[in-house]
């Protein structure tokens, strides 16, 4: 069964903020919401992960709702190396379990 | 940074071969674990490994075995491959720690293509 939903598809423009979002409404406690984005004919890509707080790396934001049932993740400065497939993954243990993501793409 | 590398990024096969496709992680991982991707299916999770010698089914296993003999190293097999096996396969690892939830780095992945 499917944890996460996620639009099938989304475009933005280059220099723009990309606003990615995932619901999640039967998350439990104890599992974390794991961003990763698949770029054409590559592997997998980490990008960020939260529990209950918001975060920020290099590459992204991730908002969480307080009632963590969704979340949002945010590329500030979206670039056309940013068009790729994004994943929103709900898991609290090793194993991770792929949906089909939103193909984010970027336009010149 | 972490690398896992695959043994091949195309591959061709025939009805009925034994595959051996390798994997090796050079982070001192614990975990690995193999997936398979199809269009429209996304990532499904064959077989994972949390440490050498220990395997477990994830949700496609049927048609597949692996060896993990080496830390480093994680083996899918298709022992007689068929032409629903062709697929993009990924290799992928990624550590433990105790409360600690740590992400998986996937390789290039290999393509097979069983004809």
């Amino acid at each position: 069964d499917a944890k996460t939903t996620q639009p099938p598809s989304m475009d933005c423009a280059e220099g723009r903020a990309a606003n990615l979002p995932c619901n999640h409404s039967t998350i439990s406690g104890n599992e974390y919401v794991y961003w990763y984005r698949q770029i054409h004919s590559q592997g997998p890509q980490y990008i960020i992960h939260g529990l209950k707080n918001n975060e920020t790396n290099e590459m992204a934001s991730l908002i969480i709702t307080e009632d963590r049932k969704s979340s949002t993740l945010i590329l500030p400065h979206a670039t056309l190396r940013d068009t790729a497939v994004y994943y929103c993954i709900v898991k609290e243990d090793e194993k991770l379990t792929f949906g089909t993501g939103t193909r984010l793409t970027i336009i010149p | 940074d972490v690398k896992v590398t695959q043994s091949s990024r195309y591959l061709v096969k025939r009805t009925g071969e034994k595959v051996f496709l390798e994997c090796v992680q050079d982070m001192d991982h614990e975990n690995m674990f193999w997936y398979r991707q199809d269009p429209g299916l996304g990532l499904r999770l064959i077989y994972f490994s949390y440490d050498v010698k220990m395997k477990e089914k994830g949700d496609i296993p049927e048609g597949y075995s692996v060896s993990r003999e080496k830390k480093e190293r994680f083996s899918l097999i298709l022992e007689s491959a068929s032409t629903n096996q062709t697929s993009m396969y990924l290799c992928a690892s990624s550590g433990v720690g105790e409360g600690v939830v740590y992400e998986q780095y996937f390789g290039p992945g290999t393509r097979l293509t069983v004809t």
